[in-house]
């Protein structure tokens, strides 16, 4: 079944204590994609990949990192998270536009507590 | 002006109303645009793609307005299960210089009644 894996659906932790949330797709995608939706303020961009070792900055960046080692997996790291980093993360991949353009496929979703 | 703007909502119907949701955007070169599903605390999913000729599918019309930088979605007949939030996307043709970037709304929120 093609789909968008992340991992894990749930997580509570602590101020500063360093997490990855992973993210694989089983589709070929080349564009891959982190989001965080919070109340309000809609889906923003954290970064994205068009392709392996190409990542870039979105909307909202500052706190995370990302990495694109292998064209399924796009990890988002947080090597110190902060309550502010409290949100619902959504990873997404898609097609290279051209010949038809599908939009994103989204994973299931993170839901991070910081406390 | 910002991007992607919808009507926040909520839109209560009840059912079998016809609903429309707009859309407006503001980069005039944006490519492909969508409309995509949201859940409660679920994942958007893609609802529909947005042509210029306009399209169908079953009870839901789109239709896209380039001129005017306008892009609705009609729901018809609407049923319970139509409950959710209605994300318009848009694909700029520049942004970021990234070709691949989708610019999201911030959504409706639609509930139908019995």
């Amino acid at each position: 079944e093609a789909q968008v894996t992340q991992n894990p659906r749930y997580l509570i932790t602590v101020t500063g204590k360093k997490l990855t949330v992973t993210c694989s797709q089983n589709m070929n995608h080349e564009y891959m994609s982190w989001y965080r939706q919070d109340p309000g303020l809609g889906l923003r961009q954290i970064y994205y990949s068009m392709n392996v070792e190409v990542t870039d900055k979105g909307d909202v960046p500052e706190g995370y990192k990302v990495s694109r080692k292998e064209k399924r997996n796009f990890p988002l790291i947080l090597e110190s998270p902060s309550p502010n980093q409290t949100s619902l993360y959504f990873c997404a991949s898609r097609m290279k536009p051209g010949g038809g353009d599908y939009g994103y496929t989204f994973g299931s979703g993170t839901r991070l507590t910081v406390v | 002006r910002k991007e992607v703007e919808q009507d926040p909502g909520p839109f209560n119907v009840p059912e079998g109303a016809t609903v429309a949701f707009n859309c407006t955007y503001s980069n005039s070169a944006s490519q492909s645009f969508f409309w995509y599903r949201q859940d409660c605390r679920k994942e958007p999913k893609l609802l529909m793609s947005v042509y210029s000729s306009g399209n169908e599918d079953g009870r839901f019309t789109a239709q896209l307005n380039r001129a005017s930088q306008y892009i609705s979605l009609l729901i018809r007949d609407s049923k319970l299960s139509d409950s959710a939030t209605y994300l318009c996307v848009v694909r700029p043709m520049n942004y970021g210089g990234s070709q691949g970037n989708l610019i999201f709304g911030k959504g409706t929120k639609l509930s139908v009644k019995p």
